[in-house]
């Protein structure tokens, strides 16, 4: 079984400040995808890495793949109220496979 | 519809009851997933449908939960004997294949309530 874990599980935050999100396993995934997920909807996708090193920037957003593609980061710079929302990692072993979700990082940022 | 379509929306049921929740895939899709989420949790895994393969029912939490999909399309999520652990959001998801790149598309989810 592969599992994610998502840290930290709840964070609450100043509008303008820096955060940083971390995703880790002990198991290697061919790729890795962060969701986003607000009350009542379903995740939807931010992004999508799977190269080992690869960092791909999304507006203020910028995540990174390890090297051994084992964990990922999200970090966010200059949090606006708007980012509140609950952030999901999700893994996925190999091509075809299903895909495994963290427990998620409630970001909280407060104007 | 465009998007995956699940219904009911909501459904609050008796402990002991069966119920059934469905799922409208996106048109085409392939691979479609059952998570169970809790209140400001994470998905846990329930069952993964891909193509005409055996579906992973690794996530199934006891024989009270089974699922089918019928005709490569819609699926439906059953569970027998409701406890009230079993209260929670099921999410439907589908995508095109499950491919390393390929992006899940969420439904709004059924929350169930039992009572």
């Amino acid at each position: 079984t592969q599992l994610l874990e998502q840290s930290p599980q709840f964070l609450s935050i100043q509008e303008g400040e820096n955060l940083t999100v971390y995703c880790n396993s002990s198991s290697v995934f061919s790729s890795l995808q962060w969701y986003r997920q607000e009350p009542g909807e379903g995740p939807v996708l931010l992004v999508t890495v799977v190269t080992g090193g690869e960092v791909k920037k999304l507006k203020r957003l910028t995540f990174q793949f390890g090297d051994a593609r084992k964990d990922s980061s999200l970090h966010i710079t200059a949090a606006q109220p708007g980012d509140t929302g609950l952030y999901l990692c999700a893994g996925r072993g190999t091509s075809g496979s299903r895909l495994t979700f963290g427990e998620g990082t409630q970001l909280t940022v407060n104007p | 519809g465009a998007g995956v379509s699940q219904s009911p929306s909501n459904k609050v049921t008796e402990k002991g009851k069966d119920v059934e929740l469905r799922c409208d895939p996106i048109s085409g899709h392939t691979a479609l997933y059952w998570y169970r989420q809790s209140l400001g949790q994470g998905l846990e895994f329930l069952i993964y449908f891909q193509g005409n393969s055996a579906p992973d029912k690794s996530g199934l939490p006891s024989d009270r939960f089974s699922a089918e999909r019928t005709g490569g399309s819609v699926s439906t999520l059953t569970i027998q004997r409701t406890q009230q652990e079993d209260s929670a959001v099921y999410l439907c998801a589908s995508s095109s294949w499950g491919h390393q790149n390929t992006e899940a598309f969420f439904g709004q989810g059924t929350r169930l309530t039992v009572v």
